[in-house]
């Protein structure tokens, strides 16, 4: 069965400076990571994914994260962080499951952005 | 069309009601799932159908009846809730494969309140 840590429940950057956050995984075969992004009281959008192949993947709204396969993590940056980004991120990993397909949710991470 | 469309948007129910939750989508996506989110949590799996048919159960009471009617539509029939089944109901659909399996496009959800 697969697993997602987030190690971090909050985190609060000022606008303009670097953001990491982080995101371990735990999955007996090559996983699905994920990064989704979700505001107050909405469903959740895609901001990148990992299937195969190039280890840093680029995403929306200037995001990336790096697939460490040795540190089982999968940690979303951005350079420069703009109030707007604000929110709740979930890393996520998939794979298949007796029945199908299954995606797993980490518990999440609030980040808050300062003026 | 990349929408996943859920209605209503919000839902306050009685313990003796039955309502239903609805789920659209017109991306030809030929997977369909229920996921349920308390306040401050993830999201978490409840249902999967896969080419219409019920694929994955995540242990779910029976009180939460999903049905499928055809490739677009995903419902979910609610009865004799109970007020710790108060959450934000999102659906969600993705391509079924080994590439597209699992990027989910979720709908905004359905917030229901159990009294």
């Amino acid at each position: 069965a697969q697993s997602v840590t987030q190690p971090d429940i909050h985190i609060t950057v000022s606008e303009g400076a670097s953001l990491e956050l982080r995101c371990n995984y735990s999955y007996g075969a090559t996983p699905y990571l994920f990064w989704y992004v979700q505001s107050p009281g909405q469903g959740l959008q895609l901001l990148l994914k990992y299937f195969s192949g190039d280890t840093l993947v680029q995403g929306i709204k200037g995001f990336e994260a790096e697939f460490k396969r040795s540190q089982s993590s999968f940690n979303l940056r951005k350079p420069s962080v703009h109030w707007s980004d604000a929110a709740e991120y979930f890393c996520a990993v998939g794979g298949l499951n007796t029945g199908g397909f299954k995606t797993i949710f980490g518990a999440g991470t609030r980040l808050f952005v300062k003026a | 069309d990349t929408e996943v469309t859920q209605t209503p948007k919000h839902l306050v129910m009685g313990m003796t009601n039955k309502k239903s939750l609805k789920c659209e989508q017109h991306m030809g996506h030929r997977a369909m799932y229920w996921y349920k989110q308390k306040a401050k949590k993830p999201p978490e799996l409840m249902f999967v159908y896969s080419y219409e048919k019920l694929s994955i159960n995540e242990s779910v009471p029976s009180r939460f009846s999903p049905e499928c009617p055809n490739s677009s539509l995903l419902n979910l029939h609610l009865h004799a809730l109970q007020p710790e089944d108060s959450a934000l109901y999102l659906c969600a659909s993705s391509q079924v494969g080994s590439s597209g399996a699992n990027v989910l496009t979720f709908g905004a959800g359905s917030r229901l309140t159990v009294l």
